[in-house]
């Protein structure tokens, strides 16, 4: 069992939806971090979180210590959302593990 | 203020070949990370550095070499290419307690 697990691992959505993918890991973890990653092109950092809730223009993240969860909301999804998001958690050490990602497309 | 430069952004290799992967950050972070990324698999790490002066194996580091003389630079060295080298590699980097900030990639094919 992979220590970092997302799901879905391949969503297809209409514009305009709410999309939450979701990323459960079973280490211990000093951060969470979700990434974006565009077709051929390079990897942004979108949010590191260690405790609650964190929002940015459309995109939410929360996590869930004790349960070990994190969710990444996008609301009002649009086309140029369409990417691999992954999850990724910090051990202590300062490497990160990672999730194998979430194929979104967003359809117009 | 260019963040985590990689260069080249392409290349073909023979195997047997060797080639050093640029990477160079701006940011004066400590922490430098080289990671490759398969088809459809998640990003695994090479080799990582915690300042200049010290570097340490990840998870895959054979048939890589890193150095770390300064705090932007970390070079990663392939010696003899192999075909299982074909790869895309991005470099990261990050302040301590910080987030990460990536590299564009360089797509690596070895014939």
């Amino acid at each position: 069992k992979n220590e970092v697990e997302q799901s879905p691992q391949n969503l297809t959505a209409q514009e305009g939806e709410f999309i939450t993918i979701n990323c459960s890991y079973s280490v211990g973890i000093s951060a969470l971090h979700w990434l974006q990653q565009h077709p051929g092109g390079g990897i942004v950092s979108l949010f590191m979180l260690s405790s609650g809730k964190k929002k940015h223009g459309r995109l939410i993240a929360t996590i869930n210590i004790q349960e070990k969860h994190s969710s990444l909301h996008i609301t009002a999804s649009h086309p140029r959302d369409s990417a691999v998001y992954i999850c990724a958690v910090s051990q202590y050490g300062n490497k990160l593990v990672f999730g194998a990602g979430t194929i979104l497309r967003v359809k117009s | 203020n260019a963040g985590v430069t990689q260069t080249p952004k392409f290349r073909i290799l023979k195997i047997g070949q060797s080639m050093t992967l640029q990477c160079t950050q701006d940011m004066n972070h400590n922490y430098m990370y080289w990671y490759r990324q398969d088809p459809g698999m998640g990003l695994k790490l090479i080799y990582y550095s915690v300042g200049a002066g010290i570097t340490d194996k990840g998870e895959v580091p054979n048939g890589y070499n890193v150095s770390r003389s300064t705090t932007e630079d970390f070079p990663l060295r392939l010696e003899l290419a192999a075909p299982s080298q074909t790869s895309v590699y991005f470099c990261a980097s990050k302040p301590r307690g910080g987030g990460y900030t990536f590299g564009s990639g360089t797509r690596l094919t070895v014939v």
